[in-house]
C-alpha cells in the first residue's frame, strides 16, 4: 500500500518569508512523488515531480522539493514567498497501486 | 490547447436523480482516471481506466459507474444521487499508462451538489 501525510492543513507565511510545506510518504516499492497546486476553483496544476533521478527537484514558479529516502519525505519549499502563491498544495506518490495517492492539502496563505 | 475538457462545470441534482458527466482529453494519453475531492481529504480516486477498453475501480467506487467510450473520452455515471455524492470530480489523464511516472493533467472540475 502507498499513502502521503501532509502535515499542516494550513500554512501561514509573510511574503519574502520561507515556505516549508510537509510532506511524508509510505510506499513498498521505490516511489515517484509529485507535489501539485490548486488555486480556487481552478484544476490541479503539476509544480515538480520526482522520478528516481536527481534527489532536489526544480519545479515552476520557484518552488523545489527534496527526496530524502531515509526520512520517506518529499518537503516542498520556496525561499521567498510571494502573494501569487496562495493556494492548496497536494504532494501525491505512485508506488506499488500504480495510480497517484494524494495527502489531503496544505492551505497555503500569505500574508502582507 | 484544451488538455482535459469537462462538462458540465456546475450541477445541482434531487436526490435519485440520474447524470453523466464527460471529460475528454486530446493529449492521445492512454490512461483516464475520475476523482473526487471533498474538504479535508484530498482526491479520492473512483474509477481508473488504464487504457481504452479497460476500467477498474479505486478506492471509493460506490454509487458510481464508468465508461471508456474511446481514447479521448471518459464518462462517470451517476445512476442515483445522494447528498454523500455532493463533491467536485475532477478527471485526469496520463500519458505514462498506469505507472504515471510523467504525473496527471487534470480538468478544471465539476461542482455537484445533490440535495
Amino acid at each position: 500500500a502507498q499513502s502521503v501525510t501532509q502535515l499542516g492543513s494550513h500554512v501561514s507565511v509573510s511574503e519574502g518569508a520561507l515556505v516549508l510545506l510537509r510532506c511524508n510518504y509510505s510506499s513498498s516499492v521505490p516511489p515517484y512523488l509529485f507535489w501539485y497546486v490548486q488555486y480556487p476553483n481552478q484544476g490541479l496544476q503539476l509544480l515538480l515531480k520526482y522520478t528516481s533521478a536527481a534527489t532536489l527537484v526544480k519545479g515552476i514558479n520557484g518552488f523545489e522539493a527534496e527526496f530524502k529516502k531515509s526520512e520517506t519525505s518529499f518537503h516542498l519549499t520556496k525561499p521567498s514567498a510571494h502573494m501569487s502563491d496562495a493556494a492548496e498544495y497536494f504532494c501525491a506518490v505512485t508506488g506499488s497501486a500504480r495510480q497517484l495517492t494524494f495527502g489531503s492539502g496544505t492551505q497555503l496563505t500569505v500574508l502582507p | 490547447n484544451a488538455g482535459v475538457t469537462q462538462t458540465p462545470k456546475f450541477q445541482v441534482l434531487k436526490t435519485g436523480q440520474s447524470m453523466t458527466l464527460q471529460c475528454a482529453q486530446d493529449m492521445n494519453h492512454n490512461s483516464m482516471y475520475w476523482y473526487r475531492q471533498d474538504p479535508g481529504m484530498g482526491l479520492r480516486l473512483i474509477y481508473y481506466s488504464a487504457s481504452e477498453g479497460t476500467t477498474d475501480k479505486g478506492e471509493v467506487p460506490n454509487g458510481y459507474n464508468v465508461s471508456r467510450l474511446n481514447k479521448r473520452e471518459f464518462s462517470l455515471r451517476l445512476e442515483s444521487a445522494a447528498p454523500s455524492q455532493t463533491s467536485v470530480y475532477f478527471c485526469a489523464s496520463s500519458e505514462g499508462g498506469v505507472t504515471a511516472a510523467y504525473g496527471y493533467t487534470f480538468g478544471s472540475g465539476t461542482r455537484l451538489t445533490v440535495v
